[in-house]
């Protein structure tokens, strides 16, 4: 099993809205990743988890919060989000290593209204 | 963030011509890695380049890791209609911190 899962697909939430995003993978990897791709633009590295801890946040504001309750599953919870943070949300998976060949999922679709 | 410019940012050609893409930085990367992307699609890893002055080839595409380890190319022969995509390369410095470059989107025309 080579995949990494993402739902949902596509998501539209209100600016007062709580939801979360999900990923799952079962390659047996140990670092996750949250990635976020606006149109037209390349994927822009949010955070990473290696062995479940939190091991890299690239200064993401804190309506966005991440969260990985066990070596296979990623969360990143939204809440109050902004019009601006509509975007393409890759999950990505890989081993830890110096070089990571990562594994990414179809993305989350989420616009904010 | 470690920047990873690629060119050119745009390129429209006909089916049957060769092209290159180029990958430049001024730091130094553990390993580069090429991926394409295609609308509506997470990235999909094509190839790691890891040793100074490393070629890899994967059928028409070659991808050069440079002998200083700060940059990489890919060429493709004979392009493909369905080499139509977002080509993006990502460098690691350090365990699993990947940064994408600025991405090379590429039109092949039939």
């Amino acid at each position: 099993d080579t995949e990494v899962t993402q739902t949902p697909k596509h998501l539209v939430m209100g600016m007062t809205n709580k939801k979360s995003l999900k990923c799952e993978q079962h390659m047996g990897h140990r670092a996750m990743y949250w990635y976020k791709q606006k149109a037209k633009k390349p994927p822009e590295l949010m955070f990473v988890y290696s062995y479940e801890k939190l091991s890299i946040n690239e200064s993401v504001p804190s309506r966005f919060s991440p969260e990985c309750p066990n070596s296979s599953l990623l969360n990143l919870h939204l809440h109050a989000l902004q019009p601006e943070d509509s975007a393409l949300y890759l999950c990505a998976s890989s081993q830890v290593t110096l070089n990571t060949e990562a594994f990414f999922g179809q993305g989350t679709r989420l616009t904010v209204v | 963030t470690q920047l990873l410019e690629q060119s050119p940012q745009f390129l429209s050609i006909q089916e049957g011509e060769n092209l290159t893409v180029y990958c430049n930085s001024s730091s130094v990367f553990s390993s580069l890695q090429w991926y394409r992307q295609e609308p509506g699609e997470g990235p999909v890893l094509l190839v790691t380049v890891v040793t100074g002055g490393e070629v890899k080839k994967l059928k028409r595409l070659t991808f050069q890791f440079g002998d200083a380890r700060k940059d990489s190319s890919l060429h493709i022969t004979a392009a493909q209609t369905g080499d139509t995509g977002l080509y993006l390369c990502a460098g690691n410095q350090g365990a699993n911190n990947l940064f994408f470059g600025t991405g090379t989107r590429l039109t092949v025309i039939p």
